[in-house]
Parts: structure tokens; sequence; C-alpha cells
């Protein structure tokens, strides 16, 4: 069954440490897609990367990068020098190819704080 | 462009009423979804729709009803609000299937019902 874990219900680090929010998937299907979105306090979810089963070379993104880990079913997603506008809810999720519904599953996310 | 809009930011319903929410899009996109968040149960699908005049069960359909008469458009209706349905809804859009592409989520709907 298609599933997603966010084990880290929240996360408080100070600011400028690095942290890294896990999300750990289930799925039947070997074609499939995993995203990461973002919901700051003011709500709105804000997608984030997208990646396909096929390509598991690790993105970076300025401060934010990702580790997708097949033999693991893990995609992880790494802050570098966290700043306090970090501070958000973050969703991981995943979508299954072959037996594709053109619907996604959501993680239950990580809330992370970061102080000041 | 405004992207997605959502309509009411903020409802209070007494159980029994109804209300409908409204979702609209300027970006052409074909698909549109509606979620629901509660706490501790991240994004759970509701209904969802691949294009105009077409809608689908997600997750959590029961009590609600959606239409897409217009591509632009979604909406969720309450027929008869149920405190269980306390949440905040999210209406997200996407150019290819969501299952694919970059999901574009509108601000919220605050609904609760007493």
């Amino acid at each position: 069954a298609q599933k997603v874990t966010q084990a880290q219900t929240e996360i408080s680090v100070v600011e400028k440490e690095d942290v890294t929010l896990d999300c750990v998937y289930e799925t039947r299907d070997t074609t499939y897609y995993l995203f990461w979105y973002k919901q700051p306090p003011s709500g709105e979810l804000v997608f984030l990367i997208r990646r396909n089963s096929f390509d598991e070379q690790n993105e970076i993104s300025g401060r934010y990068s990702w580790n997708f880990q097949k033999s693991t079913s893990s995609f992880n997603f790494t802050i570098t020098a966290s700043q306090v506008v970090d501070s958000a809810v973050y969703f991981c999720a995943l979508s299954e190819a072959l037996y594709r519904d053109d619907k996604i599953i959501f993680g239950k996310g990580t809330r992370l704080h970061i102080l000041p | 462009n405004a992207g997605v809009t959502q309509t009411p930011k903020f409802r209070v319903l007494k159980t029994g009423q109804s209300m409908t929410l409204l979702c609209a899009q300027d970006m052409n996109h074909e698909y549109m979804y509606w979620y629901r968040q509660d706490p501790g149960m991240g994004l759970r699908l509701i209904h969802y729709s691949v294009g105009e005049g077409t809608t689908a069960k997600g997750e959590v359909p029961d009590g609600y009803n959606v239409s897409r008469l217009k591509k632009q458009n979604f909406l969720l209706g309450l027929e008869s609000a149920a405190p269980s349905q306390t949440s905040v809804y999210f209406c997200a859009s996407s150019l290819l299937s969501g299952s694919m592409d970059e999901q574009f989520f509108g601000p919220g709907t605050r609904l609760t019902v007493l």
C-alpha cells in the first residue's frame, strides 16, 4: 500500500544549525514520484521539489538539499545553516505511476522551529 | 496572475447547515483538488477533477460534493455540516496530473462547525 511516514512530528533547532527532515515511503510500484512541500505560518503550501523513482541523484538548491535512497525507501530533506524564515511545516508526499489515479499521498508533516 | 484563490477565508456553521466553498484558478490548469487539513493528519484528498465537467472521489469524500462546471472553478459543497467537518480546506491546481506535477495551493478556508 502507498504510505508516507514522517516520524519527526516536531523539531526545534537554533538558527544556523543544520537540520534533516526524514521521509520514509512505501510503494508497490517501481515508477513513482516523491515531493516535498513547505507550509509557512501564513498557511499556504508551497512546492519545493519533485523527484521520480528513476532519478536517484541528490539535489541541492541553495541551503536546501535532498537525499533520495531507494535502498532504504527514504527521501530526506536537509536545511543547511537554518534561518528563522525556514520555520514551517514540511510535508513529504508520494504518488504511484502504475496505479496512478492522479492522486498523491501526503505524510503528516514535520513542524520545524528555528530559534533565533 | 492571482494563482489559486479561495472564498471564503473563514466560516462558522451550525450543525446541519449547508455551504459552498469556491476555488478559482487563473492558470488554465486542467487538474483541481480539494484537501482538508486536520491537526496531526497531514492533508487528505476529498475530491478532485481532471478537467472541466469531471469529478472523482478522493480519500475522504463522504459528506462532500463537488462540481467543475467551468475549467477555472472547482466548488466544494457541504449539504449538512457536521462538527467532524471542522477543518482547514485547501484547494490546489496543477497543469498536469498532480501525481506527477507541482500543485499550486490556495490560501485555505478555515471552517468551524458548531
